[in-house]
């Protein structure tokens, strides 16, 4: 079965720090993994797209790199701000479109 | 561009009643979605149509139904509402690029079924 586990479930950090969530995943085969941000009350955004061949990409003060052997991938956020609390949703789809989603980090930035 | 909408914002429901929920997008794209997210889960498919005409059970799709009307609209109706319903419903279509895609989500249909 697919499945894509992400951890922590929930962060806490000060404002101006850095952090790392992380997402595992058995879906297979394999054709891209998303990162999503999600503010309470809204719809998911896009924040990154990484295919097989991609091991890193940035978006801002946001990165997420993938390793394909070892199925895991990572959302780094760089000098943390305020309105980066939400929740980071890992999505990872198999090659026939289907799409297997995490739970979720729920990310809170204190001042 | 309006990008995905959705109606209502919210609705509260007595358990047996109707609604359909209502979807658009204005983005041309061919495949649209319909997930619940309950409280501290993932989202979950509910149905998805990969193009005009056609549409597919996802993960949960009891007691539900859904209509592609068009290119633009998807809508996602309850017959029967059960309190086990009671849940975030966010609609999406998907970009597909030459190598890889993207879903675009709507705000979100607050729903409440007592």
């Amino acid at each position: 079965k697919n499945q894509v586990e992400q951890s922590p479930q929930s962060l806490i950090i000060l404002e101006g720090k850095n952090c790392t969530l992380q997402c595992n995943y058995t879906v297979s085969p394999f054709s891209n993994l998303r990162w999503y941000k999600q503010d309470t009350g809204r719809g998911p955004v896009s924040l990154t797209i990484m295919t097989f061949s991609e091991n890193t990409k940035s978006n801002g003060r946001y990165t997420a790199t993938l390793d394909a052997d070892t199925k895991q991938s990572s959302l780094h956020i760089t000098a943390s701000q305020l309105s980066d609390s939400a929740s980071y949703i890992c999505v990872v789809s198999a090659d026939a479109g289907k799409s297997t989603f995490g739970d979720g980090t729920t990310l809170t930035v204190k001042p | 561009n309006a990008g995905v909408t959705q109606t209502p914002k919210f609705q509260v429901l007595k358990t047996g009643q109707s609604m359909t929920l209502q979807c658009a997008q204005d983005m041309n794209h061919n495949s649209m979605y319909w997930y619940r997210q309950d409280p501290g889960m993932g989202l979950r498919l509910i149905y998805y149509s990969a193009s005009e005409g056609t549409t597919d059970k996802g993960e949960v799709p009891n007691g539900y139904n859904v209509s592609r009307l068009n290119k633009r609209e998807f809508s996602l109706r309850l017959e029967s509402a059960a309190p086990s319903q009671t849940s975030v419903y966010f609609c999406a279509s998907l970009s597909r690029g030459p190598h890889t895609d993207t879903q675009y989500f709507g705000p979100g249909t607050r729903l409440t079924v007592l």
